[in-house]
């Protein structure tokens, strides 16, 4: 199976801050990967899919990249509705497997 | 407007059964694969199983976690999917939900969440 390693578990950081989180794969896994938003008590939110690609509706300020096995999810410009945390999830094959998750606070 | 819709959560025993239903509206749901994914309380996510479409004929994959105790299959009468949770543990307590895979590029992707049904597994 595929692991998938985020970083940090979890960070502070004021409003109109840059965020960056951190996910690797334990194998190469080419652009196969996405980022979920989920917020305390709710169902996860797709956020991006290939790694760079948002889905409809997501705001500019969310970004992906990376390919490979290291992958980065940046917020440009953080807002208090960006409170959540945070999972990437590689779709290459099976188990689809996720990161532990990011819990992103605001200061 | 894509909507879908778990139901059939609750308390069962350990060694029970459960069956969980998710009802798809808003999309040709036989052209869609549907995903099952459970969040144990305090936890991260784990993906469960996944249906392909019916041009697949609603052929599944499964979690090891959950291979031979879970079954899904689909009722296309209601366009509902349905996770058949059998010798439960207390370690399959979860939220589940369900997920719609979209067609992008190529490749079935995740798009849409349900609000997910929650399952307890206690004596």
């Amino acid at each position: 199976d595929i692991q998938m390693t985020q970083s940090p578990s979890s960070l502070s950081a004021s409003v109109g801050d840059r965020v960056t989180i951190t996910c690797r794969a334990s194998q190469g896994i080419n652009n196969y990967l996405a980022w979920f938003q989920q917020k305390p008590g709710k169902a996860p939110k797709s956020l991006i899919y290939a790694a760079s690609t948002l889905q409809s509706g997501v705001p500019s300020r969310f970004s992906g990249s990376g390919s490979g096995t290291d992958f980065t999810l940046t917020i440009s410009s953080l807002q208090p509705e960006d409170s959540a945390t945070y999972y990437c999830q590689h779709y290459k094959g099976f188990p689809l497997t996720f990161g532990g998750g990011t819990r992103v606070e605001i200061k | 407007e894509v909507q879908l819709e778990e139901s059939g959560g609750g308390l069962v025993q350990p060694g029970g059964s459960l069956t969980l239903s998710c009802a798809g509206s808003g999309f040709s749901f036989s052209d869609h694969y549907m995903d099952w994914v459970r969040q144990a309380p305090g936890k991260g996510l784990e993906w469960v199983g996944r249906s392909r479409n019916k041009g697949n004929r609603y052929t599944t994959e499964y979690a090891a976690s959950v291979k031979g105790r879970f079954t899904i299959s689909r009722e296309e009468s209601k366009n509902s999917v349905i996770l058949q949770m059998s010798s439960l543990r207390t370690d399959d307590t979860a939220v589940y939900y369900c997920v719609r895979d979209g067609y992008y590029g190529g490749l079935w992707l995740w798009d849409y969440w349900g609000q997910g049904t929650p399952v307890t597994v206690s004596s």
